[in-house]
């Protein structure tokens, strides 16, 4: 069972290009988000999906874009890389419910130059 | 919104020394409530949950107790070993399944 996916591990970026980092799950959760993991500043929420077609703004969303075209796969643009978003990006899934863990991908780290 | 309140650390201990990290949150309603712990290189792992009040969870010798009164669900450990060095989480979850992290407290032991 493989869980959280997340590709690329690593990733170096010029300002300015764009990139998406894929994250796909298996376990048929129909909650998926994306975070950011900066020092000091623990984890924000930058997109979230309830369900396939539906997305919804997190606390961090500006320069991301998101889609939910299947349940598994719930893939990060950015359109345009800029230095502030260096940063370790995870994805997280959990079924619907109060009471649910949400299960991590092991993380992108992203450096934008 | 919701809200964490953790100690950053780093928190430095003896092998076998007793371990107590601090969570307080803000958050409406009643919210079901984590602890993750992240090791060097590694995405977040559930460590324990509890969901209603004077619920006490438990997992690897870890425990925290949901305490409606004071908003708080302090973690603590008996006695730790190496392997426990991480950053430890605090998470209150909301209705509509977001998780509000705490900054971390990164915990260090010393053999």
């Amino acid at each position: 069972n493989a869980g959280v996916t997340q590709t690329p591990k690593f990733q170096v970026l010029k300002t300015g290009q764009s990139m998406t980092l894929q994250c796909a799950q298996d376990m048929n959760h129909e909650y998926m988000s994306w975070y950011r993991q900066d020092p000091g500043m623990g984890l924000r929420l930058i997109h979230y999906s309830v369900g396939a077609g539906i997305t919804d703004q997190g606390e961090v969303p500006n320069g991301y874009n998101v889609s939910r075209s299947t349940t598994e796969d719930f893939p990060l643009r950015l359109l345009s890389a800029a230095p502030s978003q260096t940063s370790v990006y995870f994805c997280a899934s959990s079924k619907q419910g109060p009471e649910t863990p949400l299960h991590f991908g092991n993380g992108t780290r992203l450096t934008v130059t | 919104g919701n809200s964490v309140t953790q100690m950053e650390g780093p928190v430095t201990l003896s092998e076998e020394a007793f371990l107590t990290i601090n969570c307080t949150y803000t958050a409406t309603g009643y919210p079901s409530l984590f602890w993750y712990v992240q090791y060097p290189g590694e995405g977040l792992q559930l460590l324990l949950k509890a969901t209603k009040a004077d619920d006490k969870g438990s997992n690897k010798g870890f425990e925290a107790t949901y305490r409606k009164e004071t908003t708080s669900f302090h973690l603590e450990k008996g006695s730790v070993q190496v392997s426990d060095s991480a950053v430890y989480f605090c998470a209150p979850k909301a209705a509509g399944n977001k998780l509000t992290f705490g900054g971390g407290t990164r915990v260090l032991v010393k053999p």
